[in-house]
């Protein structure tokens, strides 16, 4: 059981937009700490995508945003590409457990 | 080019030992905390453990208290993963990676290592 919350999947055909959600607690997102976003290809590394919330490295298209607010927070896709197609992850620290806490990670799928 | 790449992982029987290498380049290395993450065959992503810049601060998941100790020689641009009293529920690809800022002890990660495959089993 993941300490921050995303449904296990979402679809969308391509040019639609997604939204994944992550969900916390008073002790992580809703204590203020930031949220970061991560994209794993199938076999290889998480590379991140968004960091501080809503902030994109240099190389992430701007179709890709994140937000927060309370004890969530949100990575929204425009104009899904097939190549989008891959599982990702939100990212926070947590007081209670002193450590970074993921969530349990979703899978796009591109109808 | 920043670049961090695993090594050491491997079969192993429950109840041993190994130790897993991270060799870092492309950036002042005793600038920035460093993490272990791990992933589960078919799982999500679980935190491991942590390391200050200058190796002072150590941070473990609940998991792997006791069991794991982190260090890093700095000198070597090197950080390790001492991994002991090995169970079926450690076996993962564990990943090495950078926090996103220097000086920061927490934040985002960025880069990543490729990973190295760790195997519990008799």
């Amino acid at each position: 059981q993941s300490v921050l919350t995303q449904p296990p999947s979402v679809s969308g055909a391509p040019g639609q937009w997604v939204t994944i959600s992550c969900t916390g607690s008073s002790s992580n997102i809703g204590a203020g700490y930031d949220v970061h976003w991560y994209q794993q290809l199938p076999g290889t590394a998480p590379k991140l995508l968004i960091y501080g919330n809503t902030n994109r490295p240099s190389g992430v298209p701007d179709r890709f945003s994140g937000s927060k607010s309370g004890t969530s927070a949100s990575l929204a896709i425009t104009g899904l590409q097939a190549e989008d197609e891959a599982d990702y992850y939100c990212q926070s620290y947590d007081s209670r457990l002193s450590g970074s806490v993921f969530g349990g990670g979703t899978k796009l799928t591109v109808l | 080019e920043v670049q961090l790449v695993e090594s050491g992982g491997g079969l192993v029987q429950p109840g041993g030992s190994l130790r897993l290498s991270c060799a870092a380049s492309g950036f002042t290395f005793s600038n920035y905390a460093m993490h272990w993450v791990r992933q589960a065959p078919g799982k999500g992503l679980e935190f491991v453990s942590a390391i200050s810049p200058n190796g002072d601060t150590t941070y473990f998941a609940n998991s792997v208290k006791g069991r794991f100790t982190i260090s890093r020689d700095n000198s070597k641009n090197t950080l390790y993963l001492q991994m002991g009293s090995l169970r079926a529920e450690d076996m993962a690809v564990y990943y090495c990676a950078r926090v996103g800022l220097p000086a920061a002890s927490r934040g985002w990660f960025d880069p990543w290592g490729q990973g190295t495959l760790v195997t519990v089993s008799s």
